[in-house]
């Protein structure tokens, strides 16, 4: 199975902040790839598909980039509403999650 | 609107089995998979399988595969997931979500259901 490796585990930020997390697949994965934002008690919500798309409804400052094995979300400018967990997720007929980062207040 | 609503809470003994519903409404029931992921207490995100209302394939994590059974009943859009010879470390949220493959993501997720595997 495809692993995938996501870091850092821990970010700490300010507001305004530009913050990017890496996650790194174990093989190549093309560009199936997405990005999730996990707040606590809550489901995930999808905010990156296939690399770099942005999901509608999600705001510009994320973004996505990458292809094969290395991909980055980036935050432009961290919000009050974005201190949460992040996932990575591939897509090669099975899934896989990467360990999560938590964005955290410094 | 799309809405993903999911059964609740379950309290199981070791051994014991549980089944959680996931009913979908809004968009074309069989047009799209049913993915199912779980998240232990403060652990992150496993994925475990996904099924095709439509065709009836199915998709295994490794790990469940034997012991977790993914069904769906098209006449109600509704998705089941059924997991067997529970254990403690199966305590978790169980999550589905519908599956968009052409994004290759889950886009409208339920809202979770507590499984407690305890004696």
């Amino acid at each position: 199975d495809i692993q995938m490796t996501q870091s850092p585990s821990t970010l700490s930020a300010s507001v305004g902040d530009r913050v990017t997390i890496t996650c790194r697949a174990s093989q190549s994965i093309g560009n199936w790839l997405a990005w999730y934002q996990q707040k606590p008690g809550k489901a995930p919500k999808v905010l990156i598909y296939q690399a770099s798309a942005l999901e509608s409804g999600v705001p510009s400052r994320f973004s996505g980039s990458g292809s094969g094995t290395e991909f980055t979300l980036t935050i432009s400018s961290l919000q009050p509403d974005d201190f949460a967990n992040y996932y990575c997720q591939q897509y090669n007929s099975h899934w896989t999650f990467g360990q999560g980062t938590k964005v955290e207040i410094k | 609107q799309i809405q993903v609503v999911q059964s609740g809470p379950e309290v199981k003994k070791p051994g014991a089995s549980v089944k959680v519903r996931c009913e979908a409404s809004g968009y074309t029931f069989s047009s799209y998979a049913i993915t199912w992921v779980r998240q232990a207490p403060g652990q992150g995100l496993e994925w475990m399988g996904w099924i095709s209302p439509s065709s009836g394939n199915t998709n295994y994590a490794q790990k469940f595969q034997g012991r977790v059974t993914l069904t769906t009943d098209t006449s109600t859009s509704t998705a089941y997931m059924e997991m067997r010879s529970l254990r403690s470390d199966d305590t978790a949220v169980y999550y589905c979500a519908r599956f968009n493959a052409i994004h290759g993501c889950g886009d409208y997720w339920g809202q979770g259901t507590l499984v407690t595997v305890s004696s």
